[in-house]
C-alpha cells in the first residue's frame, strides 16, 4: 500500500511568499527524504530528517517530522519562480535484512507566480 | 544530474519491438534501481540491484527484464511491450551498507512512448 501521501496536490502561490507542503505515511520509518522534480525530468534529493529528528534546516528549505502523528512537512520560505516543480517525499522503512526500498508518494505540484 | 545518466532519453516503440534502456552511475555506488513514472500515480519501484544482485523485483511483468553487468551500469530490456507501459522510466543509484540513509541519486530518464 502507498506509504507517503502528499498534500496538497497542486499549490500555486506568488514569488516571495511561503510553501507549505505535508506529507503523511503509514508504517514506522528510519528516516524521511525530500525530493524535487523539475517536468520530465529525474528527482533530486533536497533533504532527509531521521526518524528520532524533530526539525531540520537547508538553506530556505524547513523540513519537520512528527512519528506520533506519522507526517511531516517541508516549508519553502521565500519562494521563487524557479522552485516552480514537483515535490515528492519518500519513506525508508528498510529493515536492514536486504529490503533497500524507498516509498515514494504522488507528489506536490507547486507553482510560483512570478 | 551527471552523476546518474539514462539513454535514450526518449524512445518511441511498436508493441513488437526489443529495445534497451541504459543507465550509467558514475558516483561508486553499488546499489542501483529502476523507477517507471505514470502520470498521477507514486513513483513505482520495479528492480534494485545490490552488489549486482537483484534483491527486489516488485511484480514486474516478464516483459521487463534487467541486466546489471557491473555496479556502475544497469540496463532495462523490453520486448512486447503495451501502450500502458508508456511512461518516464527512471534510474537511480545509491551507497548502502556505508551510509544508512539510502538517499538516492536520479538519472534524467527514459520517456517511453509504445504505439
Amino acid at each position: 500500500s502507498q506509504q507517503g501521501e502528499e498534500d496538497p496536490q497542486a499549490l500555486s502561490i506568488q514569488e516571495g511568499e511561503n510553501a507549505t507542503m505535508n506529507c503523511s505515511y503509514k508504517t514506522s520509518i528510519n528516516n524521511l527524504q525530500w525530493y524535487r522534480q523539475n517536468s520530465g525530468r529525474g528527482l533530486v534529493h533536497l533533504i532527509l530528517i531521521r526518524s528520532n529528528e524533530r526539525e531540520k534546516h537547508s538553506g530556505r528549505l524547513r523540513v519537520t517530522l512528527d512519528t506520533s502523528k506519522k507526517s511531516s512537512s517541508l516549508l519553502i520560505t521565500a519562494s521563487r519562480a524557479a522552485d516552480t516543480a514537483s515535490y515528492f517525499c519518500a519513506t525508508d522503512a528498510s529493515s536492514g535484512a536486504g529490503s533497500y526500498q524507498l516509498t515514494f508518494g504522488k507528489g506536490t505540484k507547486l507553482s510560483v507566480i512570478p | 544530474e551527471t552523476g546518474v545518466t539514462q539513454t535514450p532519453r526518449h524512445l518511441v516503440m511498436g508493441m513488437t519491438n526489443k529495445k534497451s534502456l541504459k543507465c550509467e552511475q558514475h558516483l561508486g555506488h553499488n546499489a542501483m534501481y529502476w523507477y517507471k513514472q505514470s502520470a498521477k500515480k507514486p513513483l513505482e519501484l520495479m528492480f534494485v540491484y545490490n552488489f549486482k544482485e537483484q534483491t527486489e523485483n516488485n511484480s514486474v511483468p516478464s516483459r521487463f527484464s534487467p541486466e546489471c553487468p557491473n555496479s556502475s551500469h544497469l540496463f532495462l530490456h523490453l520486448h512486447t511491450l503495451q501502450p500502458e507501459d508508456s511512461a518516464l522510466y527512471l534510474c537511480a543509484s545509491s551507497q548502502l551498507g556505508t551510509s544508512p540513509t539510502n538517499e538516492q541519486f536520479f538519472g534524467p530518464g527514459t520517456r517511453l512512448t509504445v504505439l
